[in-house]
């Protein structure tokens, strides 16, 4: 059964600075990671998505990365911005699974201005 | 398109009672997903379909949930009876030929 971690569950900086959102999972069978973004009181956007033959994509000030072999994904976020300020999810999703995704817990995000 | 449309955005009741969930997916998306979030347990899957088929209802909590997907537009989520442990936030989402996942803006059910 997949299980994806990420770490930290919260984070705090200063506006301006770079950083880095890391995700874990457990099966490398691994078919598609998807970086959602969620406002507090509201549904899940979604960021980018790597798929299978991917290894990165970027969108933005965002890029996101895909290590099946290491079990990884990370989220780069540049040049911080108070309104980047949220909660972000990381899914996995597996073909052995019945192409289900499984959520990690999330890493609560706030950018001081 | 206008996205996953969810309703109601919000329900309150009485224990006892029952709680329909409904879900409109994005046309064309073949896949529909059925969360549910809470701070204590985040995001869980409780059922999956495929084409209007359900594959994998493994997360669906007891038999008091259940859910149907009649035609390719629309799901509903039924809890009967609903209890107080019921209350979160319920997401319906949808994905074409199981790729990138777009979820509603969700169901806060608060049951009392």
């Amino acid at each position: 059964k997949q299980e994806v971690t990420q770490i930290p569950a919260a984070l705090s900086v200063p506006e301006g600075e770079n950083l880095v959102l890391n995700c874990s999972f457990t099966d490398s069978a691994i078919y598609n990671l998807q970086w959602f973004r969620q406002d507090p009181g509201k549904g899940l956007t979604s960021l980018l998505l790597i798929q299978s033959s991917q290894r990165e994509q970027t969108s933005g000030r965002l890029n996101a990365s895909l290590d099946k072999s290491s079990g990884r994904s990370t989220l780069y976020i540049a040049a911080s911005q108070p309104g980047d300020s949220a909660t972000y999810l990381c899914a996995g999703m597996n073909n052995n699974a019945g192409n289900m995704l499984t959520f990690g817990g999330g890493t609560r995000l706030m950018v001081k201005p | 398109d206008a996205g996953v449309i969810q309703s109601p955005r919000h329900e309150v009741t009485e224990m006892g009672q029952e709680v329909t969930l409904r879900c409109k997916p994005i046309s064309g998306h073949n896949s529909l997903f059925w969360y549910r979030q809470t701070m204590m347990r985040g995001l869980e899957l409780l059922i999956y379909f495929n084409n209007n088929v359900p594959i994998d209802d493994s997360g669906m909590p007891e038999d008091r949930f259940s859910a149907k997907m009649p035609n390719a537009s629309f799901s509903t989520l039924k809890i009967q009876p609903s209890e107080p442990r019921d209350s979160a936030v319920y997401f319906c989402a949808s994905s074409p030929d199981s790729t990138e996942a777009f979820f509603g803006q969700g169901t806060r059910l608060t049951v009392v």
